[in-house]
């Protein structure tokens, strides 16, 4: 089966510019994540939705990132204005609906904020 | 809040060698727990996992067990290979949650 797809694979940018990332999930996957990956560090979760709606965005910064599933299939996530610490990997993964059901993760975006 | 610590790294080891990288945890009822590996250049993906104390997951030679005593669980291999090189993440999950969190990964190198 196709993986999880990410676009784009690398970004550089100046701080308070913008940026949106791309992920379009596994066919059937309900559930899609957003997790960001700083050097050094775990992921960490940024947004859930299941289907179209938001699950969990406890650590989503909201005054500047926003994320969207509209259609309950691919996702955009957003960057607007960015800061010198939001650079980082931006992971995204989708699984089925259901506990314990293993995430399946893209190669991620490298974002680098100059 | 729930949290995942390992081992430090970079670990460095000959082929053949035995290898454990530590992980603890800190949570509020059953957590699921798992080792997430990603080799270079690629996304992570699912080494193991358990989901309930003294379950022990296993996979490609590397094994785990779910420790409730001691709220580990340790990662282990007999013997390594050039191939195991790679960035090794323990994570949890809670009862009837998906979202994981995640410890900050060890980096692995494998010596022929």
């Amino acid at each position: 089966e196709a993986g999880v797809a990410q676009s784009p694979r690398y970004k550089i940018i100046e701080k308070r510019q913008s940026v949106a990332f791309w992920c379009n999930p596994i066919s059937g996957h309900a559930t899609l994540y957003w997790y960001q990956q700083i050097l050094g560090q775990g992921p960490k979760l940024l947004i859930q939705f299941q289907n179209n709606g938001v699950v969990d965005d406890s650590q989503l910064p909201k005054d500047r990132f926003s994320a969207e599933r509209l259609k309950g299939v691919d996702s955009t996530l957003k960057i607007q204005p960015a800061k010198l610490e939001d650079s980082a990997v931006y992971l995204c993964a989708s699984s089925w609906t259901g506990s314990n059901e293993k995430l399946f993760f893209g190669s991620g975006t490298q974002l680098s904020v100059l | 809040g729930n949290s995942v610590t390992q081992m430090e790294g970079p670990v460095t080891l000959s082929e053949e060698a035995f290898l454990t990288i530590n992980c603890t945890y800190t949570a509020t009822g059953y957590p699921s727990l798992f080792w997430y590996v990603q080799y270079p250049g690629e996304g992570l993906q699912l080494l193991l996992k358990a989901t309930k104390a003294d379950d022990k997951g296993s996979n490609k030679g590397f094994e785990a067990t779910y420790r409730k005593e001691t709220t580990s669980f340790h990662l282990e291999k007999g013997s390594v290979q050039v191939s195991d090189s790679a960035v090794y993440f323990c994570a949890l999950s809670e009862q009837g949650a998906q979202k994981l969190v995640f410890g900050q990964g060890t980096r692995l190198t494998i010596n022929p």
